[in-house]
C-alpha cells in the first residue's frame, strides 16, 4: 500500500529526553515536510527538505533536528531543547515539480511529555 | 506568514452547499490555490487546487476570481462527515531549498443536522 507513514501513532516520554519521530514514504516524492500542531491551532511547519542530504527550516525549528540520508525517510528528533514538546507531529511529502501537484499527509504522531 | 486569510468559523446545514471563502490578495501570476481539510486528529486531505479557471472533481467545486485575489471553495451537498477544518494555500514559487508549503489557520466548518 503506498503512502507515508508515521510511527508511533501515540509517544510518550519524559521530560529532558530526546526522541525520534519515525516518518517514510514510498511515494518517490522529492520534498518531505515535518508540522507541528498544537490543541485548535493551523499547522506550522518546523523543517523541510527538497532532496536527499538537504534541508531547511521551517517557522518553529529551535529545539528540533532532522535528517534525510534517503529519499524515503525524514525523522524528525524533539531535543530537550524544545519548551513544549507536546503537540501532534505531521509529515508530508510532494513532488517538487511540476508545481501543480498535491501534498500528501501521514496520520500524525501525537507526542506527549511527561 | 500564511499569504491567505479565512474566516476562522462557518456553520452550514446538512444537504445545503457550504461555501468557504479565501482571500489571496497577494498571489502570484503563477501560483495556485489549494484547498486542503483536517478532520478531527488526523493528516490534512488534499480537496482541489486551480490556477485561474474554476474548477471541479467528485469533491468539491473552486471558484476563483477573474483577479485570483480570493476563491471559494464550495461543497455541493453538505453531509456530517465535511464536519472539519478546511485550509486555503496558496503554493509558494518552487526554488529549489525554498520551497515550501505554509498553512493559515483555516476555517473550522460545522455541518449542523
Amino acid at each position: 500500500d503506498g503512502g507515508i507513514t508515521q510511527s508511533p501513532k501515540y509517544l510518550f516520554r519524559k521530560e529532558g529526553q530526546n526522541v525520534t519521530l519515525s516518518c517514510e514514504q514510498n511515494l518517490n516524492h522529492d520534498a518531505m515536510y515535518w508540522y507541528r500542531q498544537d490543541p485548535g491551532q493551523g499547522l506550522r511547519l518546523i523543517y523541510y527538505s527538497q532532496i536527499v542530504n538537504d534541508f531547511q527550516k521551517g517557522d518553529i525549528a529551535e529545539g528540533y533536528s532532522v535528517s534525510r540520508e534517503k529519499k524515503e525517510s525524514f525523522p524528525l528528533t524533539v531535543t530537550s531543547a524544545q519548551k513544549n514538546p507536546t503537540a501532534f507531529y505531521l509529515c508530508a511529502t510532494q513532488d517538487t515539480l511540476p508545481m501543480n501537484t498535491e501534498a500528501f499527509f501521514g496520520q500524525g504522531t501525537r507526542l506527549t511529555v511527561v | 506568514d500564511a499569504k491567505t486569510t479565512q474566516p476562522p468559523s462557518m456553520d452550514c446545514a446538512e444537504g445545503r452547499a457550504a461555501n468557504l471563502p479565501c482571500n489571496h490578495s497577494t498571489i502570484s501570476g503563477n501560483e495556485y490555490v489549494y484547498w486542503y481539510r483536517q478532520i478531527h486528529s488526523q493528516g490534512p486531505q488534499y480537496i482541489i487546487h486551480g490556477l485561474k479557471n474554476n474548477e471541479t472533481n467528485e469533491m468539491a467545486s473552486l471558484i476563483i476570481t477573474e483577479d485570483r485575489k480570493s476563491s471559494t471553495l464550495i461543497l455541493p451537498h453538505a453531509t456530517l462527515r465535511d464536519t472539519a477544518v478546511y485550509y486555503c494555500i496558496v503554493r509558494v514559487k518552487p526554488k529549489y531549498r525554498d520551497d515550501k508549503i505554509i498553512f493559515g489557520k483555516g476555517t473550522r466548518l460545522h455541518i449542523l443536522p
